[in-house]
Protein backbone atom coordinates (compact mmCIF):
# COMPACT_ATOMS: atom_id res chain seq x y z
CA UNK A 1 0.00 0.00 0.00
CA UNK A 2 0.92 3.71 -0.21
CA UNK A 3 3.53 5.44 2.84
CA UNK A 4 3.02 8.80 3.19
CA UNK A 5 5.36 10.75 5.54
CA UNK A 6 5.43 13.90 6.41
CA UNK A 7 8.36 16.46 7.71
CA UNK A 8 8.59 18.35 10.16
CA UNK A 9 6.57 17.04 12.98
CA UNK A 10 6.87 20.17 14.65
CA UNK A 11 7.66 23.46 13.55
CA UNK A 12 7.18 27.70 15.14
CA UNK A 13 7.55 30.60 13.30
CA UNK A 14 7.13 33.93 13.86
CA UNK A 15 4.37 36.25 12.64
CA UNK A 16 4.75 37.02 9.44
CA UNK A 17 7.45 34.60 8.27
CA UNK A 18 7.33 31.90 5.82
CA UNK A 19 6.22 28.01 7.03
CA UNK A 20 6.85 24.67 5.12
CA UNK A 21 5.81 20.99 5.28
CA UNK A 22 6.66 18.53 3.25
CA UNK A 23 6.01 15.16 2.61
CA UNK A 24 7.19 12.04 0.11
CA UNK A 25 4.90 9.23 -0.83
CA UNK A 26 5.66 5.55 -1.93
CA UNK A 27 3.14 4.99 -4.70
CA UNK A 28 3.45 6.37 -8.01
CA UNK A 29 -0.07 6.00 -8.98
CA UNK A 30 -1.29 8.36 -6.41
CA UNK A 31 -2.54 11.21 -7.79
CA UNK A 32 -4.64 13.68 -5.79
CA UNK A 33 -2.88 14.70 -2.61
CA UNK A 34 -4.69 17.10 -0.37
CA UNK A 35 -4.26 19.19 2.57
CA UNK A 36 -6.18 19.43 5.84
CA UNK A 37 -5.72 21.56 8.85
CA UNK A 38 -7.36 20.91 12.18
CA UNK A 39 -7.12 23.47 14.81
CA UNK A 40 -7.70 22.46 18.71
CA UNK A 41 -10.81 20.47 19.05
CA UNK A 42 -12.10 21.05 15.84
CA UNK A 43 -12.26 18.97 12.60
CA UNK A 44 -9.84 18.30 9.58
CA UNK A 45 -10.69 20.45 7.39
CA UNK A 46 -9.53 20.94 3.66
CA UNK A 47 -7.61 23.70 2.92
CA UNK A 48 -6.01 22.78 -0.49
CA UNK A 49 -5.70 20.16 -2.91
CA UNK A 50 -3.58 19.46 -6.03
CA UNK A 51 -3.66 16.44 -8.76
CA UNK A 52 -0.87 14.74 -10.13
CA UNK A 53 -1.47 16.83 -13.41
CA UNK A 54 -0.38 20.25 -12.07
CA UNK A 55 2.68 20.98 -10.29
CA UNK A 56 1.29 24.12 -8.01
CA UNK A 57 -1.77 25.55 -6.82
CA UNK A 58 -2.08 28.69 -5.05
CA UNK A 59 -4.85 29.67 -2.74
CA UNK A 60 -3.84 33.35 -1.50
CA UNK A 61 -1.05 32.46 0.96
CA UNK A 62 -1.06 29.15 0.81
CA UNK A 63 0.71 27.10 -1.80
CA UNK A 64 1.20 23.19 -2.52
CA UNK A 65 3.76 22.14 -4.79
CA UNK A 66 4.17 18.68 -6.51
CA UNK A 67 7.08 16.24 -7.82
CA UNK A 68 5.88 13.67 -8.98
CA UNK A 69 9.37 12.29 -10.64
CA UNK A 70 10.56 12.45 -6.56
CA UNK A 71 7.15 11.74 -5.36
CA UNK A 72 6.62 14.48 -2.81
CA UNK A 73 4.70 17.74 -1.97
CA UNK A 74 4.66 20.72 -0.03
CA UNK A 75 2.84 23.03 1.54
CA UNK A 76 3.88 26.33 1.72
CA UNK A 77 2.34 28.99 4.20
CA UNK A 78 3.36 32.62 3.72
CA UNK A 79 3.11 35.81 5.96
CA UNK A 80 1.99 33.64 8.98
CA UNK A 81 -0.76 34.44 11.48
CA UNK A 82 -1.26 33.38 14.75
CA UNK A 83 -4.80 31.83 13.51
CA UNK A 84 -2.20 29.38 11.18
CA UNK A 85 -1.51 27.31 14.50
CA UNK A 86 -2.74 24.36 13.74
CA UNK A 87 -2.24 20.22 12.96
CA UNK A 88 -1.68 20.34 8.85
CA UNK A 89 -2.29 16.86 7.47
CA UNK A 90 -0.95 15.53 4.20
CA UNK A 91 -2.84 12.68 2.33
CA UNK A 92 -2.42 10.84 -1.26
CA UNK A 93 -5.02 8.94 -3.15
CA UNK A 94 -4.96 6.46 -6.02
CA UNK A 95 -7.49 7.51 -8.20
CA UNK A 96 -8.48 4.23 -8.49
CA UNK A 97 -8.39 2.98 -5.07
CA UNK A 98 -12.10 3.94 -3.98
CA UNK A 99 -12.36 6.24 -1.16
CA UNK A 100 -8.57 5.26 0.65
CA UNK A 101 -6.61 8.04 1.74
CA UNK A 102 -3.36 7.61 3.26
CA UNK A 103 -2.26 10.03 5.70
CA UNK A 104 0.80 11.67 6.97
CA UNK A 105 1.11 11.59 10.67
CA UNK A 106 1.31 15.39 10.87
CA UNK A 107 2.98 18.57 11.57
CA UNK A 108 1.80 21.07 14.60
CA UNK A 109 2.75 24.96 13.80
CA UNK A 110 2.66 26.94 15.98
CA UNK A 111 3.10 31.06 14.60
CA UNK A 112 4.14 33.23 17.47
CA UNK A 113 2.99 36.77 17.28
CA UNK B 1 -27.73 22.62 7.59
CA UNK B 2 -24.39 21.29 9.16
CA UNK B 3 -23.02 18.90 6.35
CA UNK B 4 -21.47 15.71 8.07
CA UNK B 5 -22.96 15.13 11.93
CA UNK B 6 -22.08 13.03 14.71
CA UNK B 7 -23.93 11.91 18.10
CA UNK B 8 -22.74 11.74 21.01
CA UNK B 9 -20.23 14.21 20.87
CA UNK B 10 -19.09 13.49 23.84
CA UNK B 11 -18.86 9.51 25.70
CA UNK B 12 -17.49 8.90 29.32
CA UNK B 13 -18.07 5.11 29.86
CA UNK B 14 -16.77 2.25 32.24
CA UNK B 15 -14.76 -0.17 31.01
CA UNK B 16 -16.43 -3.70 29.44
CA UNK B 17 -19.63 -1.81 28.26
CA UNK B 18 -21.20 -1.24 25.26
CA UNK B 19 -21.47 2.26 22.96
CA UNK B 20 -22.79 3.36 20.19
CA UNK B 21 -21.78 6.06 17.55
CA UNK B 22 -24.02 7.77 14.94
CA UNK B 23 -23.19 9.25 11.75
CA UNK B 24 -25.15 11.20 9.21
CA UNK B 25 -24.03 13.26 5.65
CA UNK B 26 -26.51 15.37 4.23
CA UNK B 27 -24.42 16.25 0.97
CA UNK B 28 -25.31 13.09 -0.97
CA UNK B 29 -21.83 11.40 -1.07
CA UNK B 30 -22.04 7.84 -1.52
CA UNK B 31 -18.81 6.95 0.59
CA UNK B 32 -18.84 6.97 4.48
CA UNK B 33 -15.83 6.44 6.67
CA UNK B 34 -14.69 6.17 10.51
CA UNK B 35 -11.31 7.50 11.65
CA UNK B 36 -9.84 7.07 15.32
CA UNK B 37 -7.73 10.02 16.30
CA UNK B 38 -5.44 9.24 19.22
CA UNK B 39 -3.32 11.52 21.44
CA UNK B 40 -0.37 11.77 19.31
CA UNK B 41 -3.54 12.61 16.54
CA UNK B 42 -2.80 10.31 13.79
CA UNK B 43 -5.90 9.90 11.70
CA UNK B 44 -6.18 6.28 11.24
CA UNK B 45 -8.49 4.96 8.88
CA UNK B 46 -10.75 2.35 10.57
CA UNK B 47 -14.00 1.28 7.92
CA UNK B 48 -15.49 2.48 4.80
CA UNK B 49 -18.40 2.27 3.66
CA UNK B 50 -19.58 2.86 -0.37
CA UNK B 51 -23.12 2.91 -1.38
CA UNK B 52 -23.73 0.81 1.84
CA UNK B 53 -21.42 -1.56 0.66
CA UNK B 54 -18.35 -2.46 3.06
CA UNK B 55 -14.83 -1.80 1.35
CA UNK B 56 -12.39 -0.42 3.51
CA UNK B 57 -12.07 -2.76 6.67
CA UNK B 58 -8.21 -1.91 8.61
CA UNK B 59 -7.03 -4.08 11.08
CA UNK B 60 -9.69 -3.16 13.91
CA UNK B 61 -10.54 -5.58 16.85
CA UNK B 62 -14.15 -7.35 16.03
CA UNK B 63 -15.15 -5.54 19.01
CA UNK B 64 -15.72 -2.76 16.20
CA UNK B 65 -18.77 -3.13 14.48
CA UNK B 66 -19.97 -0.22 11.84
CA UNK B 67 -23.32 -0.26 9.80
CA UNK B 68 -24.66 1.44 6.83
CA UNK B 69 -28.43 1.56 6.34
CA UNK B 70 -28.28 3.24 4.20
CA UNK B 71 -26.24 5.80 1.83
CA UNK B 72 -26.43 8.78 4.13
CA UNK B 73 -25.83 6.96 7.76
CA UNK B 74 -22.76 5.16 9.26
CA UNK B 75 -23.02 3.76 12.60
CA UNK B 76 -19.98 2.33 14.93
CA UNK B 77 -20.45 -0.10 17.82
CA UNK B 78 -18.24 -1.05 20.38
CA UNK B 79 -18.43 -3.89 22.43
CA UNK B 80 -16.81 -4.64 25.39
CA UNK B 81 -14.89 -1.12 25.67
CA UNK B 82 -11.09 -1.09 27.24
CA UNK B 83 -9.22 1.33 28.03
CA UNK B 84 -7.07 1.69 24.91
CA UNK B 85 -10.43 2.59 23.07
CA UNK B 86 -10.43 6.19 24.35
CA UNK B 87 -9.46 8.84 21.46
CA UNK B 88 -11.60 10.97 19.36
CA UNK B 89 -13.74 9.51 16.75
CA UNK B 90 -14.66 10.94 13.19
CA UNK B 91 -16.31 10.28 10.85
CA UNK B 92 -16.12 11.85 7.19
CA UNK B 93 -17.80 11.30 3.47
CA UNK B 94 -16.93 11.84 0.08
CA UNK B 95 -18.15 11.48 -3.59
CA UNK B 96 -16.30 8.70 -4.84
CA UNK B 97 -18.32 8.33 -8.09
CA UNK B 98 -17.91 11.48 -9.96
CA UNK B 99 -14.24 12.85 -11.40
CA UNK B 100 -12.83 15.47 -9.31
CA UNK B 101 -15.13 15.46 -6.01
CA UNK B 102 -13.67 12.80 -3.32
CA UNK B 103 -12.64 15.54 -1.14
CA UNK B 104 -13.37 13.97 2.49
CA UNK B 105 -15.37 15.91 4.79
CA UNK B 106 -15.31 15.33 8.24
CA UNK B 107 -17.68 15.16 11.07
CA UNK B 108 -17.01 17.16 14.65
CA UNK B 109 -15.48 13.98 16.42
CA UNK B 110 -16.87 12.04 19.05
CA UNK B 111 -14.45 12.30 22.06
CA UNK B 112 -14.89 8.70 23.84
CA UNK B 113 -13.12 8.15 26.80
CA UNK B 114 -13.35 4.67 29.00
CA UNK B 115 -12.48 4.65 32.64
Amino acid sequence: GENVEQHPSTLSVQEGDSAVIKCTYSDSASNYFPWYKQELGKRPQLIIDIRSNVGEKKDQRIAVTLNKTAKHFSLHITETQPEDSAVYFCAAKRGSTLGRLYFGRGTQLTVWP
Amino acid sequence: DTAVSQTPKYLVTQMGNDKSIKCEQNLGHDTMYWYKQDSKKFLKIMFSYNNKELIINETVPNRFSPKSPDKAHLNLHINSLELGDSAVYFCASSQESASFQETQYFGPGTRLLVL
